[in-house]
């Protein structure tokens, strides 16, 4: 099983339309959850933070299930800016040794978002 | 204006030549890293470093090194470029390991 999995897509989805991924991952142990957002030929931003309790800002909202080992995230009321790809981001540890992890990206789904 | 910053942007370069990629951040971050990104395969971390005179092997680190002399800047340098080097080279810097990351804006890279 691959450490951070992703749909990879494409969701091609209308203009205002709600539109919602999952990412899992692999290692129970893992803290630290972010999904970034990617356009095409460029670097990837943070797009925001997973916490425990879930978090909003603006038109998107994130949520974490340590039960089920995923994260989410919704998006609302979708504009066309919102199209790129987005990646999920899991902290994994490679040694039981404090320090030894790394932040593992997913592969990325990739939304278009059409007029 | 803070931020990471990437050298160069582009570069095509002849296989068994040698090449240092250039990463400075004046954020002060303590951590900094390199990933390259493949189609189909995501970002996979080269090397990392958590603090100014120490560095770690990330995933995939075999025919790359990378050195951290001072907090602002961690080349990447590969000792005799391949084919499969072809890609797009990615660095980031973090405040403290594995927080949010921010990217510079990539290296695109062609071994011929």
């Amino acid at each position: 099983r691959k450490e951070v999995e992703q749909d990879p897509g494409p969701f091609n989805v209308p203009e205002g339309a709600t539109v919602a991924f999952n990412c899992t991952y692999s290692n129970s142990a893992s803290q630290s959850f972010f999904w970034y957002r990617q356009d095409c030929r460029k670097e990837p931003k943070l797009l925001m933070s997973v916490y425990s309790s879930g978090n909003e800002d603006g038109r998107f909202t994130a949520q974490l299930n340590r039960a089920s080992q995923y994260i989410s995230l919704l998006i609302r009321d979708s504009k066309l800016s919102d199209s790129a790809t987005y990646l999920c981001v899991v902290n994994v540890w490679v040694s039981s040794n404090f320090g030894n992890e790394k932040l593992t990206f997913g592969t990325g789904t990739r939304l278009t978002i059409i007029p | 204006i803070a931020g990471i910053t990437q050298a160069p942007t582009s570069q095509i370069l002849a296989a068994g030549r040698r090449m240092t990629l250039r990463c400075t951040q004046d954020m002060r971050h303590n951590a900094m890293y390199w990933y390259r990104q493949d189609l189909g395969l995501g970002l996979r971390l080269i090397h990392y470093s958590n603090t100014a005179g120490t560095t770690g092997k990330g995933e995939v680190p075999d025919g790359y090194s990378v050195s951290r002399a001072n907090t602002d800047d961690f080349p990447l340098t590969l000792a005799s470029a391949v084919p499969s080097q072809t890609s797009v080279y990615f660095c980031a810097s973090s405040e403290q390991p594995n927080t949010e990351a921010f990217f510079g804006q990539g290296t695109r890279l062609t071994v011929v």
